[in-house]
């Protein structure tokens, strides 16, 4: 079955402490991954895609097939990350299906 | 000019009536969805359609009917409206395998 499992809800931090943000997914095939970002009252939007293995806002994220494992990580976190995570995973050419999401809170 | 459009951006309806909501994308993708998301925010595929032809439905009442008149379209009419489809609604657009291009989402309140 193809899935996206996102374990956590919520995940509240400091400004300024570690983030890492669980994303597992389930996938017989050859994954893309995402993950997006929607900011209070936004629309959804793209943050990064494994593919490019890039680096974004300070996030980055690292397709690790044998855990089926692409965990969102920001080695020191703002308080305007604070926000709603999803990561998604593409399969074949028209499907994409997004994990259950997690709220970052960043307190000051 | 915004890539992926959605009308209305609220509506507020009472139950029983029957909706639709509008979606247009000027990127030139062939791929379009449909999601909802509810209160707790968790985002679930509704429909995919390439091309203009249904590729996905997922488990969705029979209530709710996409329509893609062409395939910078994806409509979405909903019938005998129920208070539990009160949620937000968003659109997108994908040219596979790039990633998606949301609109900025449909808030249905249903009273």
């Amino acid at each position: 079955a193809q899935r996206v499992t996102q374990p956590e809800k919520l995940l509240s931090v400091f400004k300024g402490a570690p983030v890492e943000l669980k994303c597992n997914y389930s996938y017989s095939g050859s994954p893309e991954l995402f993950w997006y970002v929607q900011y209070s009252r936004q629309r959804l939007q793209l943050l990064l895609r494994h593919i490019s293995r890039e680096s974004i806002k300070g996030f980055t994220a690292d397709l690790n097939k044998g855990e089926t494992s692409f965990h969102l990580k920001k080695p020191f976190a703002q308080e305007e990350d604070s926000a709603m995570y999803y990561c998604a995973l593409a399969t074949g050419t028209d499907k994409l299906i997004f994990g259950t999401g997690t709220r970052l809170q960043v307190f000051p | 000019d915004t890539a992926v459009s959605q009308t209305p951006k609220y509506l507020v309806t009472q139950m029983g009536n029957d909706k639709s909501i509008k979606c247009e994308q000027n990127l030139g993708h062939d791929t379009m969805y449909w999601y909802k998301q509810d209160s707790k925010k968790f985002l679930k595929i509704m429909f995919s359609y390439n091309n203009k032809e249904l590729i996905i439905n997922e488990t969705v009442p029979n209530r709710f009917s996409p329509k893609s008149p062409d395939k910078a379209h994806l409509n979405l009419h909903i019938n005998s409206l129920e208070l539990g489809d009160s949620a937000v609604y968003f659109c997108a657009s994908s040219q596979p395998p790039a990633s998606a291009f949301f609109g900025q989402g449909t808030r249905l309140t249903v009273v």
